[in-house]
């Protein structure tokens, strides 16, 4: 089975403060994804990543950079946390064969910024 | 651009009740479609997908869905639901060919199932 592992799934910092989000995922794949899930709004792509050291922003990237030195992890960065960043994270991560790709996605990381 | 349109952001249902949950999508492109589930403090599961072929995809835990081109449908629908299918539910559109490779999410529909 396909395994999306993120680093935490609860975390709490404070205002100011810099993020980092970790996502790993096991099935050797080139495409990987941060998306922010808030009620009402479903879920919103913040970038993705479709290799190494290759990115392109979302839909929200404002406040967020990632990092991805390696093909399994994919990293999300809060340079300086703010309350509004307060959210569901979620990581996926899918082959590279255009948009008929299932992503499979990891359990989520619930950040509260205080 | 593509676009998803969820059309009831909450579907309260009595356990053993049939249920449609509705998606309507809009696309330049050919399009891919797929329904994904979300239980409580959990990450997304796929439910199933369509890609090509038959327009009727069945899926997991007894839920199919029909593709429909002319009314740009993909509605999600089970003859009869348990306590357990109570969960968020997102449909999402993916594109064809080129470097698309993101799939584009509608905001969600909350099906709860009362005993």
């Amino acid at each position: 089975d396909v395994k999306v592992t993120q680093s935490s799934r609860y975390l709490v910092k404070r205002t100011g403060e810099k993020v980092f989000l970790e996502c790993v995922q096991d099935m050797d794949h080139e495409n990987m994804f941060w998306y922010r899930q808030d009620p009402g709004l479903g879920l919103r792509l913040i970038y993705f990543s479709y290799d190494v050291k290759m990115k392109e922003k979302g839909d929200i990237p404002e406040g967020y950079s990632v990092s991805r030195e390696k093909k399994e992890r994919f990293s999300l960065i809060l340079e300086s946390a703010s309350t509004n960043q307060t959210s569901m994270y979620l990581c996926a991560s899918s082959f590279p064969s255009g948009g008929n790709n299932e992503q499979f996605f990891g359990p989520g990381t619930r950040l509260t910024v205080l | 651009a593509q676009s998803v349109t969820q059309l009831d952001s909450q579907v309260p249902v009595f356990e053993e009740a049939p249920v449609e949950l509705r998606c309507n999508y809009s696309s330049s492109v050919s399009v891919y479609l797929f329904w994904y589930v979300q239980y409580p403090n959990q990450g997304l599961q796929l439910l199933l997908k369509y890609l090509s072929g038959s327009t009727l995809v069945k899926g997991i835990n007894g839920f199919e869905a029909e593709f429909n081109k002319s009314q740009t449908s993909f509605h999600l629908r089970k003859p009869s639901v348990h306590i357990s299918d109570t969960a968020e539910y997102f449909c999402a559109v993916g594109g064809d060919g080129g470097s698309n490779y993101k799939l584009t999410f509608g905001k969600g529909t909350l099906l709860t199932v009362n005993p």
